[in-house]
């Protein structure tokens, strides 16, 4: 069965305090995992996509890396205006699985 | 380039009424998704149109239609409403197999079932 989850549910960080936000997947057929950003009341706004095993992407604070099994959000000195729920996603075939997201609190 | 468009952006109906969704994808794309997100939940997948055609459906029951409309906008219809129906619609464009396949989403339509 097809499975993502996402680890922790919550997190609270000082304005600068790093830490990184995962997301685990099994899943037969692998065609991308993806993240995305959600704002509460809003729709998920796309940020990464990664495909193979080693593969990295950047965007400001933001770093998403991904293994066999795994895939991470790395936060790099966050700011409030980072504070969401940071939501991964697989996708098979024409499908896409969602994790519950971790929701991340910046406390200035 | 406009962005992905739903309506009504909220609305609350009673067990067992129908309900209809709307959305417009983004320019360019001729792939419309649409997504339960229960809260606290992440989105679960409904069903894809692709060329007017259902390309994919989640574990929905037949209650759950939908249609896609030449210009590439979308329904999504609910039939017999039950309480736990009570939830964010999303709907999501992107283009078909071989592109590079991430969802743009709109800003949902909240749905209450009272």
């Amino acid at each position: 069965e097809d499975q993502v989850t996402q680890s922790p549910e919550a997190l609270r960080l000082q304005e600068g305090e790093s830490s990184s936000l995962n997301c685990s997947y099994t899943v037969s057929g692998l065609r991308g995992l993806f993240w995305y950003r959600q704002d509460p009341g809003k729709g998920p706004e796309f940020l990464f996509t990664l495909y193979s095993a080693g593969e990295e992407k950047e965007k400001e604070r933001l770093k998403a890396t991904l293994t066999k099994k795994e895939s991470f959000l790395h936060i790099t000195a966050p700011k409030p205006e980072d504070s969401a729920t940071y939501l991964c996603a697989v996708r098979t075939g024409n499908q896409f699985y969602f994790g519950t997201g971790t929701s991340l609190t910046v406390i200035p | 380039e406009t962005g992905v468009t739903q309506s009504p952006t909220h609305l609350i109906k009673t067990r067992g009424q129908q309900v209809t969704l709307r959305c417009s994808s983004q320019s360019g794309h001729n792939t419309v998704s649409w997504y339960q997100q229960a809260l606290g939940q992440g989105p679960q997948f409904i069903f894809q149109y692709y060329r007017e055609e259902e390309n994919g459906r989640g574990n929905f029951p037949p209650r759950f239609s939908g249609l896609q409309f030449p210009n590439y906008s979308s329904e999504l219809n609910v039939n017999a409403l039950e309480l736990d129906d009570s939830a964010l619609y999303l709907c999501a464009s992107s283009f078909p197999v071989g592109g590079t396949g991430e969802l743009f989403f709109g800003e949902g339509s909240r749905l209450t079932v009272l």
